[in-house]
């Protein structure tokens, strides 16, 4: 069982839409990220937040629009995606500190039409 | 350059074979290393830490090897149900986890 819980687990949206992919934990982690994978590849690290502060981005296109109201949750906007913007979604969380392994959720499986 | 280089195999073997799995990384200021699995469809989810002075975990073995950039994932007794990719994770520093591209293990019967 995840104990990052992420909202929702499919997501089918157009490319002039709107829509924000929820991110939840409560290990008092205070490090959280958004990774994207596509079909037969690794993750690939998008946002790094640290203490509720963007410390990494990754040179990820502006549509994509991150947000940590708190350090448990994690938001990620939406908005104006291509179809090549499909893929899984996954958020994760660890401590602060290099020692420390992240835990990943379910993931949000994103299709743009 | 890739920050972290695996074999993505696949690797057919069968059931109670030992198999190794390779990880060479980049960077040598990285600060620490995993071995993740991941299922079809799943998320990645931690295997192991590896250490310099080697840890192990039941069947699974890992090694670090700092002089050579280089990590290590020993299964010994392969199971069916370790059929899975698995990913070798580099934390750079400061929270940049880097995956390598994961070895697809496949174990038959």
């Amino acid at each position: 069982d995840t104990e990052v819980t992420q909202t929702p687990k499919h997501l089918v949206m157009g490319m002039t839409n709107k829509k924000s992919l929820k991110c939840e934990q409560h290990m008092g982690h205070r490090a959280m990220y958004w990774y994207k994978q596509k079909a037969k590849k690794p993750p690939e690290l998008m946002f790094v937040y640290s203490y509720e502060k963007l410390s990494i981005n990754e040179s990820v296109p502006s549509r994509f629009s991150p947000e940590c109201p708190n350090s448990s949750l994690l938001n990620l906007h939406l908005h104006a995606l291509q179809p090549e913007d499909s893929a899984l979604y996954l958020c994760a969380s660890s401590q602060e500190g290099t020692t420390f392994s992240a835990f990943f959720g379910q993931g949000t499986r994103l299709t743009v039409v | 350059r890739k920050e972290v280089e695996q074999d993505p195999g696949p690797f057919n073997v069968p059931e109670g074979a030992t198999v190794a799995f390779n990880c060479t990384y980049s960077n040598s200021a990285s600060q620490s290393f995993f071995w993740y699995r991941q299922d079809c469809r799943k998320e990645p989810k931690l295997l192991m830490s590896v250490y310099s002075s080697g840890n192990e975990d039941g069947r699974f073995t890992a090694q670090l090897n700092r002089a050579s950039q280089y990590i290590s994932l020993l299964i010994r007794d392969s199971k069916l149900s370790d059929s899975a990719t698995y990913l070798c994770v580099v934390n750079l520093n400061f929270n940049k986890f880097y995956f390598g591209s994961g070895t697809k293990l496949n174990v038959k019967p």
